[in-house]
């Protein structure tokens, strides 16, 4: 099946600051979200991206469908940004999410 | 705004009783998931739904079973809940096949705990 993979596993961040995160996976997919799940454990839609690049606010993404991977940007981070980023793919239309590992992000007043 | 809910944020229960996660979307998707989030071991998918009265399983589907009576409720059911059943549980749901968009959304999270 397919292997979804994201780096860096931890990091950490002073206020203010940029941070990109990386997604790889190993096959063609029709659907890619970025998630960040708050500290109530909740999964929040940052980013529905199967191709392209999208920006909502200090956050922006892009994928590279034929290259197989997705970048997620936080500009001047804030400590509310801390928590979990998730990346998850699907292979069909509407199908079950394959998520990766996750990045824990911390940000430092 | 896109509306996933779940019945209860905490729920602590007892090795051996029957339980019943419930879920209600109101985007009218056809598609609905069960996943279940443990530390070390990330999201796995126990069951989903692609219609009223369908399911298939996921990957980890033993000791649960669901329903879906209706299109806007999903049911995840633990016959007789056991202490490694311990999780979060999290809902979700997406639209079919020739949707504009397969976007998933999540509801808030159940957090199971089996004594």
């Amino acid at each position: 099946g397919i292997q979804v993979e994201q780096s860096p596993p931890d990091l950490i961040l002073q206020e203010g600051a940029n941070s990109t995160l990386r997604c790889n996976f190993s096959d063609s997919v029709n659907n890619l979200q970025w998630f960040h799940q708050n500290p109530w454990g909740q999964l929040i839609n940052l980013f529905y991206i199967p191709s392209g690049t999208k920006q909502n606010g200090r956050l922006s993404a892009t994928t590279v469908a034929t290259e197989r991977y997705s970048l997620l940007y936080i500009s001047s981070s804030q400590t509310t940004d801390s928590g979990v980023y998730f990346c998850a793919v699907t292979y069909n239309q509407g199908g079950k999410l394959i998520f990766g590992q996750g990045t824990e992000l911390s940000v430092k007043p | 705004d896109v509306k996933v809910t779940q019945s209860s944020r905490y729920l602590v229960k007892r090795t051996g009783e029957k339980v019943f996660l419930e879920c209600v979307q109101d985007m009218d998707h056809e598609n609905m998931f069960w996943y279940r989030q443990d530390p070390g071991l990330g999201l796995r998918l126990i069951y989903f739904s692609y219609d009223v009265k369908m399911k298939e399983k996921g990957d980890i589907p033993e000791g649960y079973s669901v329903s879906r009576e209706k299109k806007e409720r999903f049911s995840l059911i633990l016959e007789s809940a056991s202490t490694n059943q311990t999780s979060m549980y999290l809902c979700a749901s997406s639209p079919d096949r020739g949707a504009i968009s397969y976007e998933q959304y999540f509801g808030p999270g159940t957090r199971l705990t089996v004594t």
